[in-house]
């Protein structure tokens, strides 16, 4: 049963227009959520995190919106370039620091 | 620059050897670190928890015997998958984690290798 889901595989944007990327998640005792970049056959890069405390975080570009009652995360990239396309995972973490992944959402911005 | 080494990057095996993945954390110690395992078009899966001096705690569904996890140093901790076989053909990939950054846990701390691609033929 996964805990952390993606329910999109790919998404297609205009550059310059808003990105957003959705995940879900059944485990309430989960208190971090991170969005990870990737790109093939490379290990994912860390972009933005947000505690299970807060619903919202903001870096630069990138945004994570989080709603706990729902069980829901959103990563928000405004403006969307080209070369933010990549696939983004969405992880999870409760306690330790094991950490549970979606499947991915492949991001295509095109130019 | 990379701050978690993976090698080899790709290997391929005969079916029935062993072979052995390397990750090392560069300019950090870690006490702990972590292997998953991706499918095409799946989530990484972790596999294990690598601690430092000590046998490694497996999830559930993934052998020990198969899988052997060795954390000797700080710096190094190495998978070595035992009579591979093309099932065991995946994308496996290491984190660590520098704990000795800033208070306060926000992520960013966790550092995941580049990964090893193994084709079992």
């Amino acid at each position: 049963d996964q805990q952390v889901k993606q329910n999109s595989p790919s998404l297609s944007v205009q550059e310059g227009r808003i990105s957003i990327l959705n995940c879900d998640y059944t485990n309430s005792m989960f208190d971090y959520f991170l969005w990870y970049k990737k790109y093939p056959a490379e290990g994912p890069t860390f972009l933005i995190s947000i505690s299970s405390i807060k619903d919202k975080n903001e870096d630069g570009r990138f945004t994570v919106f989080l709603n706990k009652s729902a069980k829901h995360l959103s990563l928000h990239i405004v403006p969307s370039q080209p070369g933010d396309s990549a696939v983004y995972f969405c992880a999870a973490k409760g306690g330790s620091e094991k950490l549970v992944f979606g499947k991915g959402t492949k991001l295509t911005v095109n130019p | 620059g990379a701050v978690v080494s993976q090698h080899p990057s790709r290997v391929i095996c005969k079916s029935g050897t062993s072979v052995k993945i390397e990750c090392r954390s560069l300019d950090f110690q870690a006490t702990t670190m972590f292997w998953y395992r991706q499918f095409p078009k799946q989530s990484l899966m972790l596999m294990a928890t690598s601690n430092e001096g000590s046998k490694a705690t497996y999830e559930q569904g993934v052998e020990k015997d198969k899988f052997l996890i060795n954390h000797a140093s700080l710096t190094l901790s190495t998978l070595t998958v035992t009579s591979a076989h093309p099932e065991d053909s995946s994308f496996y990939i290491c984190s660590a984690s520098h704990s000795g950054q800033a208070l306060g846990w926000a992520g960013n701390t966790i550092y995941f290798g580049e990964g090893s691609w193994l084709t079992v033929v």
